[in-house]
């Protein structure tokens, strides 16, 4: 399958810094690029939707002042964590779908452990 | 987005098979049927998907009934490396929405 990757894989700040999170698709366009977050044994939740090239579409209750998303190539999407407080530490997940034929298919990264102290 | 409903979490011994079922009566034409594996602190790897009928691979089968409103999925002879939580989607294009998923226990 497609290989996505995302930097860093951990990451601890302290409260009132920002953090960059890069997300990468490695052999494939992606044209479309989802951010979720997870909390412990919690689902993933979805934030935000980004196109190439165009604004991320947000999920409902997600502050996208706070959760900036870029994605200006085919090939990398980053989620900045503004002015990060405790409370946003989780775990933050990026997708990956290219616009093929089969674009139902999503390709997930590893994951990023964020931790704000 | 059509929900899905599955079963919280599942125990099972090696060597076993396990089943998972899941419910989607709101799945619409257009939606195929998706399952995600995760381990704890990885992100989401795809397992299996299907529109209909039976679907099998190295891993997987998906039984899909002609209504389309459950599928089930079927792990043959587990392992203690199968215990993960499995999530059940239904999706076309649009984007993917987690449920609750399934924690497979799988104990020796």
């Amino acid at each position: 399958g497609a290989v996505v990757s995302q930097h860093p894989s951990r990451v601890i700040c302290k409260s009132g810094t920002s953090v960059k999170i890069e997300c990468r698709s490695l052999d494939f366009q992606a044209t479309t690029m989802f951010w979720y977050r997870q909390f412990p044994k919690k689902s993933l939740m979805l934030m935000a939707t980004s196109n190439e090239g165009s604004k991320a579409t947000y999920e409902q209750g997600v502050e996208k002042d706070k959760f900036l998303i870029n994605h200006a190539s085919l090939t990398l999407s980053t989620l900045t964590v503004t002015s990060a407080h405790p409370e946003d530490s989780s775990f933050y997940i990026c997708s990956a779908r290219g616009g093929t034929d089969r674009s139902y298919e999503q390709y997930f990264g590893p994951g990023t452990r964020l931790t704000v102290t | 987005l059509a929900k899905t409903t599955q079963p919280i979490s599942m125990d099972s011994y090696e060597g076993q098979e396990v089943n998972i079922t899941c419910s989607h009566n709101n799945i619409a034409t257009n939606d195929y049927i998706t399952w995600y594996q995760q381990f704890p602190s990885q992100g989401p790897r795809f397992i299996i998907q299907g529109y209909k009928t039976k679907v099998t691979n190295e891993v997987a089968s998906l039984f899909i009934p002609a209504d389309r409103k459950s599928s089930t999925l079927s792990l043959p002879r587990v392992s203690l490396s199968d215990t993960a939580v499995y999530y059940c989607l239904v999706v076309a294009f649009q984007k993917l929405v987690f449920g609750t998923g399934t924690r497979l226990l799988v104990s020796p």
